[in-house]
């Protein structure tokens, strides 16, 4: 495709359950990030993938939230025992390179609900 | 931890009013992005800068880089119902490596 695809664009889930969260980035961009977004809110930083350096996981908020990148494409965010509190915007953007000015291409989002 | 200040968080003017929206950091970034983003859909980028001081203009947006590269703002000159939405800035530390950070975001309504 030509832009970031992600997926499911919604997901409802049972509080303690597991999800997982796809995006497919623009083919050849080597940068990759998740974020999370609450309603009417800024993009609150999780992870940030380049290249083949390790990513960086500064910004997940606790150790049920991990995130891969296979083959430098694809990445799934997974979500452990979810709580109501996990709730929002999931947005995965891609970029072409490291370096100034990059431009950061999103997804729609994955909204995710924990009921 | 790079962090980015907006403000105001949130806007509402009438058609044909100027405004501004302004982002603060403490840290230094290589270069500073402005974002726009509607309901449902991803942020757009509007503007890249990267150079301390600079001006860049698109249309009747302004926006400009702090000479220490730590600030930025956005102004918008006579402001239309289609201006309306999210605005986010982002920055990043590109020798560092670090990624791209944004701001809390500010809502701007403009009614007609």
């Amino acid at each position: 495709g030509a832009g970031v695809s992600q997926s499911p664009s919604n997901k409802v889930t049972e509080k303690g359950k597991d999800v997982e969260l796809r995006c497919d980035p623009i083919s050849g961009h080597t940068a990759l990030y998740w974020y999370r977004q609450s309603l009417g809110q800024g993009l609150e930083f999780l992870i940030y993938f380049q290249g083949n350096s390790a990513p960086d996981k500064s910004g997940l908020p606790s150790d049920r939230f991990s995130a891969e990148r296979t083959g430098g494409s694809v990445s799934t965010l997974t979500i452990q025992r979810t709580q109501q509190e996990d709730s929002a915007v999931y947005l995965c953007a891609s970029s072409s390179r490291r370096g100034r000015g990059t431009e950061a291409f999103f997804g729609q989002g994955t909204r995710l609900t924990v009921v | 931890t790079q962090l980015l200040e907006q403000s105001p968080q949130f806007l509402s003017i009438q058609e044909g009013e100027n405004l501004t929206v302004y982002c603060n950091s403490s840290s230094v970034f290589s270069s500073l992005q402005w974002y726009r983003q509607e309901p449902g859909e991803g942020p757009v980028l509007l503007v890249t800068v990267v150079t301390g001081g600079e001006v860049k203009k698109l249309k009747r947006l302004t926006f400009q880089f702090g000479d220490a590269r730590k600030d930025s703002s956005l102004h918008i000159t006579a402001a239309q119902p289609g201006d309306t939405g999210l605005y986010l800035c982002a920055g990043t530390d590109w020798q560092a490596g670090t990624a791209l950070i944004f701001g809390k975001g500010t809502t701007l309504s403009v009614s007609s």
